[in-house]
């Protein structure tokens, strides 16, 4: 059975701190793993990695893959009270019609104290 | 531009009562459409997905149970709601599956209180 695991599970810091979020992975066939910032609702997309070694970023987050090690990071850098949310992990896995699901991890939690 | 609507946008429900949550999708044509449930304190758990109209797959044996009446319409419903369905329900869409440059994008979220 697929699984992400998503390390800590929740986190608090102070305006201006940078922070690292962490996601494992198991799952066969791997091909991409996403990251998602979910606020008050609904998730919003943040990254999609596919490559091992390669950074993506977005101002002051940024994300990049271990394939090797079946992890992922999310970095946020001077960090802000607006960064405050959960931080959702995933992988597509492959279903029986053939298209893809996301398997979720449980999140971690993100408190930013001003 | 696609955007994907949900509602009620808050419910609260008696235990034993029906229960009805619809979602639709504008701007794109044939999208692959899926339900999570977000319970208290946990990660997102797959419900349903939907490929196609009419076609639906169930992740969790439950009491819900979904349908997909047109291409951009997806709905969640149950019979008889428990306390433990309580939880904050998220729709998504995705156009080819997942590939390399496809991800899911989720509508608003309807918040469900069973008391």
């Amino acid at each position: 059975e697929d699984k992400v695991v998503q390390s800590p599970l929740s986190l608090v810091v102070h305006e201006g701190d940078t922070v690292t979020l962490n996601c494992s992975y198991e799952v066969t066939n791997f091909r991409s793993l996403l990251w998602y910032k979910q606020e008050k609702k609904a998730p919003t997309f943040l990254f999609m990695l596919t490559s091992s070694g390669i950074e993506k970023k977005s101002g002051r987050l940024s994300s990049i893959l271990d394939k090797k090690e079946l992890s992922s990071i999310l970095n946020i850098t001077a960090t802000q009270t607006g960064d405050s949310a959960i931080y959702l992990c995933a992988v597509p896995r492959r279903s029986n019609f053939g298209n893809e699901k996301l398997t979720f991890g449980t999140g971690t939690r993100l408190t930013i104290i001003p | 531009s696609q955007t994907i609507h949900q509602w009620p946008a808050t419910l609260v429900q008696p235990v034993g009562s029906p229960l009805s949550l619809e979602c639709t999708v504008e701007g794109t044509s044939n999208p692959n459409l899926y339900w999570y449930r977000q319970a208290a304190g946990r990660g997102l758990q797959l419900l349903f997905y939907s490929v196609g109209i009419g076609q639906i797959s169930s992740e969790v044996p439950q009491n819900l149970s979904a349908s997909r009446p047109q291409d951009r319409q997806f709905i969640l419903s149950s019979k008889k709601l428990l306390l433990s369905d309580s939880g904050f329900y998220l729709c998504a869409w995705s156009q080819f599956g997942l590939t390399s440059t496809d991800t899911q994008y989720f509508g608003p979220g309807t918040r469900l209180t069973v008391l």
